[in-house]
Protein backbone atom coordinates (compact mmCIF):
# COMPACT_ATOMS: atom_id res chain seq x y z
CA UNK A 1 0.00 0.00 0.00
CA UNK A 2 1.37 3.43 -0.86
CA UNK A 3 2.03 5.56 2.24
CA UNK A 4 0.41 8.88 2.94
CA UNK A 5 1.76 11.83 0.55
CA UNK A 6 1.88 15.39 0.72
CA UNK A 7 2.59 17.99 -2.02
CA UNK A 8 4.59 20.13 -2.31
CA UNK A 9 7.14 19.17 0.26
CA UNK A 10 8.42 22.75 -0.31
CA UNK A 11 6.85 26.09 -0.27
CA UNK A 12 8.33 29.53 0.02
CA UNK A 13 5.72 32.48 0.79
CA UNK A 14 5.77 35.88 1.46
CA UNK A 15 3.08 37.19 4.35
CA UNK A 16 -0.40 38.21 3.00
CA UNK A 17 -0.25 35.05 0.42
CA UNK A 18 -2.52 32.07 0.73
CA UNK A 19 -1.35 28.86 0.57
CA UNK A 20 -3.09 25.36 0.00
CA UNK A 21 -1.67 21.99 0.76
CA UNK A 22 -3.02 19.15 -0.61
CA UNK A 23 -2.55 15.46 1.07
CA UNK A 24 -3.65 12.15 0.13
CA UNK A 25 -4.26 9.27 2.83
CA UNK A 26 -3.74 5.79 2.34
CA UNK A 27 -5.97 3.86 0.49
CA UNK A 28 -9.04 3.22 2.14
CA UNK A 29 -8.70 5.86 4.96
CA UNK A 30 -11.61 8.21 5.65
CA UNK A 31 -9.81 9.96 7.98
CA UNK A 32 -7.56 12.36 7.73
CA UNK A 33 -5.94 14.90 10.30
CA UNK A 34 -3.51 18.20 9.59
CA UNK A 35 -0.72 18.96 12.27
CA UNK A 36 1.36 22.17 12.53
CA UNK A 37 4.62 21.46 13.97
CA UNK A 38 7.59 24.28 14.87
CA UNK A 39 10.47 24.35 17.74
CA UNK A 40 8.53 26.35 19.83
CA UNK A 41 4.82 25.10 20.26
CA UNK A 42 5.77 21.25 19.18
CA UNK A 43 2.64 19.10 17.03
CA UNK A 44 -0.47 21.02 17.25
CA UNK A 45 -3.67 19.59 16.39
CA UNK A 46 -5.07 21.67 13.49
CA UNK A 47 -8.20 19.79 12.22
CA UNK A 48 -9.75 16.29 11.10
CA UNK A 49 -11.99 15.32 8.55
CA UNK A 50 -13.73 12.08 7.95
CA UNK A 51 -15.87 11.61 4.85
CA UNK A 52 -16.00 14.91 3.68
CA UNK A 53 -17.06 16.48 7.03
CA UNK A 54 -15.06 18.32 9.87
CA UNK A 55 -15.01 16.34 13.02
CA UNK A 56 -12.83 17.87 15.33
CA UNK A 57 -11.30 20.72 15.24
CA UNK A 58 -8.04 22.45 17.27
CA UNK A 59 -7.38 26.19 17.96
CA UNK A 60 -6.45 28.00 15.19
CA UNK A 61 -7.79 31.05 13.68
CA UNK A 62 -9.75 31.31 10.90
CA UNK A 63 -7.30 31.66 8.57
CA UNK A 64 -6.82 28.22 9.04
CA UNK A 65 -9.42 25.99 6.78
CA UNK A 66 -9.87 22.69 5.34
CA UNK A 67 -11.58 20.28 3.64
CA UNK A 68 -11.83 16.53 2.04
CA UNK A 69 -13.14 15.55 -1.18
CA UNK A 70 -14.98 12.31 -1.87
CA UNK A 71 -11.83 10.25 -2.79
CA UNK A 72 -10.93 11.12 0.82
CA UNK A 73 -8.15 13.44 -0.46
CA UNK A 74 -7.56 16.66 1.29
CA UNK A 75 -6.27 20.01 1.48
CA UNK A 76 -5.29 22.88 3.78
CA UNK A 77 -5.48 26.54 2.94
CA UNK A 78 -4.17 29.13 5.01
CA UNK A 79 -4.60 32.56 3.91
CA UNK A 80 -3.29 36.12 4.95
CA UNK A 81 0.11 34.70 5.66
CA UNK A 82 1.88 35.25 8.59
CA UNK A 83 5.41 34.98 9.43
CA UNK A 84 4.69 33.10 12.25
CA UNK A 85 2.79 30.30 9.96
CA UNK A 86 6.28 28.58 9.14
CA UNK A 87 6.21 25.48 9.86
CA UNK A 88 6.18 21.56 9.14
CA UNK A 89 2.44 21.18 8.24
CA UNK A 90 1.98 16.92 8.82
CA UNK A 91 -1.40 15.05 7.41
CA UNK A 92 -1.98 11.74 9.09
CA UNK A 93 -4.88 9.60 7.68
CA UNK A 94 -6.35 6.76 9.79
CA UNK A 95 -8.62 4.05 9.04
CA UNK A 96 -10.59 1.83 11.66
CA UNK A 97 -11.48 3.63 15.22
CA UNK A 98 -8.91 3.74 17.86
CA UNK A 99 -6.44 2.84 14.98
CA UNK A 100 -3.03 4.48 15.15
CA UNK A 101 -2.67 7.81 12.42
CA UNK A 102 -0.24 7.67 9.68
CA UNK A 103 1.53 10.14 9.21
CA UNK A 104 2.88 11.71 5.67
CA UNK A 105 6.75 13.61 5.20
CA UNK A 106 5.20 16.78 5.54
CA UNK A 107 5.24 20.37 3.56
CA UNK A 108 7.79 22.60 5.14
CA UNK A 109 6.39 26.48 4.85
CA UNK A 110 8.34 29.24 4.80
CA UNK A 111 6.88 32.73 5.36
CA UNK A 112 9.12 36.00 4.44
CA UNK B 1 -9.87 17.89 28.15
CA UNK B 2 -6.98 16.01 27.62
CA UNK B 3 -3.48 16.73 27.79
CA UNK B 4 -0.22 14.75 27.51
CA UNK B 5 3.27 15.36 29.08
CA UNK B 6 6.67 14.69 28.24
CA UNK B 7 8.81 16.13 31.02
CA UNK B 8 12.17 15.24 29.41
CA UNK B 9 13.15 17.48 26.51
CA UNK B 10 16.18 15.04 26.14
CA UNK B 11 17.30 12.06 27.03
CA UNK B 12 21.13 10.98 26.67
CA UNK B 13 21.97 7.26 26.93
CA UNK B 14 24.51 5.11 25.97
CA UNK B 15 24.46 2.49 23.46
CA UNK B 16 23.96 -0.65 24.83
CA UNK B 17 22.18 0.71 27.96
CA UNK B 18 18.22 0.79 28.72
CA UNK B 19 16.32 3.87 27.29
CA UNK B 20 13.10 5.26 29.32
CA UNK B 21 11.41 8.05 27.73
CA UNK B 22 8.92 9.14 30.16
CA UNK B 23 4.92 10.22 29.30
CA UNK B 24 2.02 11.18 31.53
CA UNK B 25 -1.36 11.62 30.47
CA UNK B 26 -5.05 13.38 32.09
CA UNK B 27 -7.75 12.55 29.86
CA UNK B 28 -11.50 12.15 31.42
CA UNK B 29 -12.33 9.20 29.53
CA UNK B 30 -10.90 5.97 28.34
CA UNK B 31 -7.08 6.72 27.22
CA UNK B 32 -5.91 5.37 24.20
CA UNK B 33 -2.32 5.82 24.17
CA UNK B 34 0.57 5.82 21.54
CA UNK B 35 4.20 6.35 20.74
CA UNK B 36 5.87 8.11 17.67
CA UNK B 37 9.04 8.39 16.51
CA UNK B 38 10.22 11.26 14.28
CA UNK B 39 13.97 11.23 12.82
CA UNK B 40 15.24 14.84 10.78
CA UNK B 41 13.25 15.92 7.90
CA UNK B 42 10.65 12.74 8.30
CA UNK B 43 6.99 12.70 9.22
CA UNK B 44 6.00 10.46 12.44
CA UNK B 45 6.64 6.98 12.71
CA UNK B 46 3.67 5.18 14.92
CA UNK B 47 5.46 2.55 17.05
CA UNK B 48 3.25 1.39 19.59
CA UNK B 49 -0.43 2.18 20.98
CA UNK B 50 -2.33 0.97 23.93
CA UNK B 51 -5.78 0.63 23.59
CA UNK B 52 -6.90 -2.08 26.26
CA UNK B 53 -5.62 -5.48 27.60
CA UNK B 54 -2.32 -6.23 28.62
CA UNK B 55 -0.51 -2.90 30.39
CA UNK B 56 2.72 -4.06 28.65
CA UNK B 57 2.49 -3.39 25.10
CA UNK B 58 5.22 -4.69 22.46
CA UNK B 59 6.15 -2.42 19.76
CA UNK B 60 8.29 -2.07 16.76
CA UNK B 61 12.48 -1.66 17.03
CA UNK B 62 12.26 -3.64 20.49
CA UNK B 63 10.67 -0.77 21.80
CA UNK B 64 8.25 -1.36 24.60
CA UNK B 65 5.55 0.49 27.05
CA UNK B 66 4.16 0.08 30.01
CA UNK B 67 0.27 1.31 31.10
CA UNK B 68 0.20 2.61 34.17
CA UNK B 69 -3.31 3.53 35.16
CA UNK B 70 -2.71 4.52 38.57
CA UNK B 71 0.24 6.82 37.84
CA UNK B 72 -1.44 8.04 34.51
CA UNK B 73 1.68 6.96 32.89
CA UNK B 74 2.50 5.79 29.86
CA UNK B 75 6.66 5.19 29.55
CA UNK B 76 8.44 4.03 26.12
CA UNK B 77 11.24 1.56 27.24
CA UNK B 78 13.99 -0.14 25.34
CA UNK B 79 16.57 -2.77 26.56
CA UNK B 80 19.59 -1.55 25.10
CA UNK B 81 19.76 1.43 23.11
CA UNK B 82 20.92 1.42 19.95
CA UNK B 83 22.55 4.99 18.13
CA UNK B 84 19.82 4.58 15.17
CA UNK B 85 17.17 5.04 17.95
CA UNK B 86 18.28 8.92 18.26
CA UNK B 87 15.43 10.66 17.10
CA UNK B 88 12.27 12.54 18.18
CA UNK B 89 9.98 10.42 20.29
CA UNK B 90 6.00 11.86 20.62
CA UNK B 91 3.40 10.43 22.81
CA UNK B 92 -0.07 10.89 22.17
CA UNK B 93 -3.33 10.24 23.44
CA UNK B 94 -6.47 9.90 22.24
CA UNK B 95 -10.33 9.62 24.26
CA UNK B 96 -13.80 8.72 23.09
CA UNK B 97 -13.65 11.81 20.94
CA UNK B 98 -12.28 9.64 17.60
CA UNK B 99 -9.71 11.09 15.70
CA UNK B 100 -8.25 13.67 18.00
CA UNK B 101 -5.29 13.26 18.95
CA UNK B 102 -3.09 15.28 21.53
CA UNK B 103 0.87 14.98 21.29
CA UNK B 104 3.47 15.84 23.96
CA UNK B 105 6.23 18.38 23.18
CA UNK B 106 8.60 15.51 22.30
CA UNK B 107 11.47 14.08 23.82
CA UNK B 108 14.64 14.38 21.95
CA UNK B 109 17.16 11.06 22.62
CA UNK B 110 20.45 10.99 22.13
CA UNK B 111 22.38 7.55 22.28
CA UNK B 112 25.88 7.81 21.79
CA UNK B 113 28.73 5.23 20.63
Amino acid sequence: KAGVTQTPRYLIKTRGQQVTLSCSPISGHRSVSWYQQTPGQGLQFLFEYFSETQRNKGNFPGRFSGRQFSNSRSEMNVSTLELGDSALYLCASSGDQNNEQFFGPGTRLTVL
Amino acid sequence: AQSVAQPEDQVNVAEGNPLTVKCTYSVSGNPYLFWYVQYPNRGLQFLLKYITGDNLVKGSYGFEAEFNKSQTSFHLKKPSALVSDSALYFCAVMTDSWGKFQFGAGTQVVVTP
